[in-house]
């Protein structure tokens, strides 16, 4: 089984600052992982994904991630945030063997940006 | 493309009645999973349909039922419903063939329980 911690239940910062939303994990099997962020009265949308290959990984809106596997991490980081990125995002994991491809999510992180 | 598209997008029921929430998928996706999300439990997994057949199930009662027809719609069923049944009902659609692993979220069913 997996599991997914979300160090920060939220993440309060100044637009324009940088930021960092932390994601750690725990399996018994290789994982791929993925950031997932909601918008007020929304569903989810995915911001990036770790499959293989770069450990770095780029995603829409500016987002990046970085896969640590001997962490067991895959923290979440912009450089300079907008209002507009205030919303909740959500770190999941699926085993990449086993056949399963069911998400197991985090509890979540509310990013709050002030302006 | 359009997206995943649920409906009604809310609902208030009453304690003891039953409720059914629909789900279309993105065409060409023959996987529907629909999750539970309040604020106490975060998102909780219910269960995926493939090809019309349940593949996965989260830990919920029986209660909680589902089907998936041939276009791969998807209904949820929730039966003498309580209290705690009160959240968000997302439905997420996906190739389920581990292509990308990618799950496509509706705008969520509101379900208020009174």
């Amino acid at each position: 089984a997996q599991s997914v911690t979300q160090l920060d239940s939220q993440v309060p910062v100044f637009e324009e600052a940088p930021v960092e939303l932390r994601c750690n994990y725990s399996s018994s099997v290789s994982v791929y992982l993925f950031w997932y962020v909601q918008y007020p009265n929304q569903g989810l949308q995915l911001l990036l994904k770790y499959l293989s290959g770069s450990t770095l990984v780029k995603g829409i809106n500016g987002f990046e991630a970085e896969f640590n596997k001997s962490q067991t991490s895959f923290h979440l980081r912009k450089p300079s945030v907008h209002i507009s990125d205030t919303a909740e995002y959500f770190c999941a994991v699926i085993p990449s063997s086993g056949g399963s491809y069911i998400p197991t999510f985090g509890r979540g992180t509310s990013l709050i940006v002030h302006p | 493309k359009a997206g995943v598209t649920q409906t009604p997008r809310y609902l208030i029921k009453t304690r003891g009645q039953q409720v059914t929430l629909s789900c279309s998928p993105i065409s060409g996706h023959r996987s529907v999973s629909w999750y539970q999300q309040t604020p106490g439990q975060g998102l909780q997994f219910l269960f995926e349909y493939f090809s019309e057949t349940q593949r996965n199930k989260g830990n919920f009662p029986g209660r909680f039922s589902g089907r998936q027809f041939s276009n791969s719609r998807s209904e949820m069923n929730v039966s003498t419903l309580e209290l705690g049944d009160s959240a968000l009902y997302l439905c997420a659609s996906s190739t389920g063939t581990g292509v990308d692993y990618e799950q496509y979220f509706g705008p969520g069913t509101r379900l208020t329980v009174t």
